[in-house]
């Protein structure tokens, strides 16, 4: 059981390109989530989907995009990458019903130029 | 809005007990989570406790929760070295359909 799984674990980017993060989870969640996380600032959270055909933003959407491609799969997009999105990105999901915890995956490392 | 706080360092020796604190400010909160992060890893649910609860305790954990002073603890007793690691401190309540987090605890463990 993979459970949430991220790719790719690292990137360098320059200032202006584009990439997405592809979040996959095989525990038939309802419910997934991008974060990311600064140094001393815990987790942040970017976009959530509360199920298949529904996004929402969270706390620091700016500069980011995301699809709900299916229950399984939930892609985050940098169309203009800054360096100020260099950071460790995690997706997340969950089950059926307020309360259930967070699955994370491994996280993305992500570098802007 | 919703704010989860909690001291960024703690250090431990081994074989003594560790207490990691998190206050939060949702009156509302239903659920409380511990998770832990090794590093290069992502998150990992220790524990979690309802707000109905004031402990829980998990063989060498326990949760305390004081919902008068809005504090959370996390106590790991007989600590070792793998217990090496960030540990976050999270709620969530019935209306929201997200988690907030702590800006998480670095435990690090020394002979």
């Amino acid at each position: 059981n993979a459970g949430v799984t991220q790719t790719p674990k690292f990137q360098v980017l320059k200032t202006g390109q584009s990439m997405t993060l592809q979040c996959a989870q095989d525990m038939n969640h309802n419910s997934m989530y991008w974060y990311r996380q600064d140094p001393g600032m815990g987790l942040r959270l970017i976009y959530y989907s509360a199920s298949e055909g529904t996004t929402d933003k969270g706390e620091v959407p700016n500069g980011y995009n995301v699809s709900r491609l299916n229950k399984r799969e939930f892609s985050l997009r940098l169309e203009s990458a800054a360096p100020s999105q260099t950071s460790v990105y995690f997706c997340a999901s969950s089950g059926q019903g307020y309360g259930s915890p967070l699955h994370f995956g491994n996280g993305t490392r992500l570098t802007v130029t | 809005g919703e704010d989860v706080e909690q001291s960024l360092f703690l250090s431990v020796r081994e074989g003594d007990s560790s207490v990691i604190n998190c206050t939060y400010t949702d009156s509302s909160s239903t659920y409380l989570y511990w998770y832990k992060q090794e590093p290069g890893a992502g998150l990992q649910l220790l524990t979690y406790i309802f707000s109905n609860m004031d402990m829980k305790q998990d063989q060498r954990l326990t949760v305390l929760l004081n919902k008068k002073d809005k504090h959370l603890s996390l106590r790991i007793a007989d600590t070792q070295t793998g217990d090496s690691a960030i540990y976050f401190c999270a709620e969530s309540n019935s209306s929201a359909s997200k988690i907030i987090f702590g800006s998480g605890t670095r435990l690090s463990i020394r002979p």
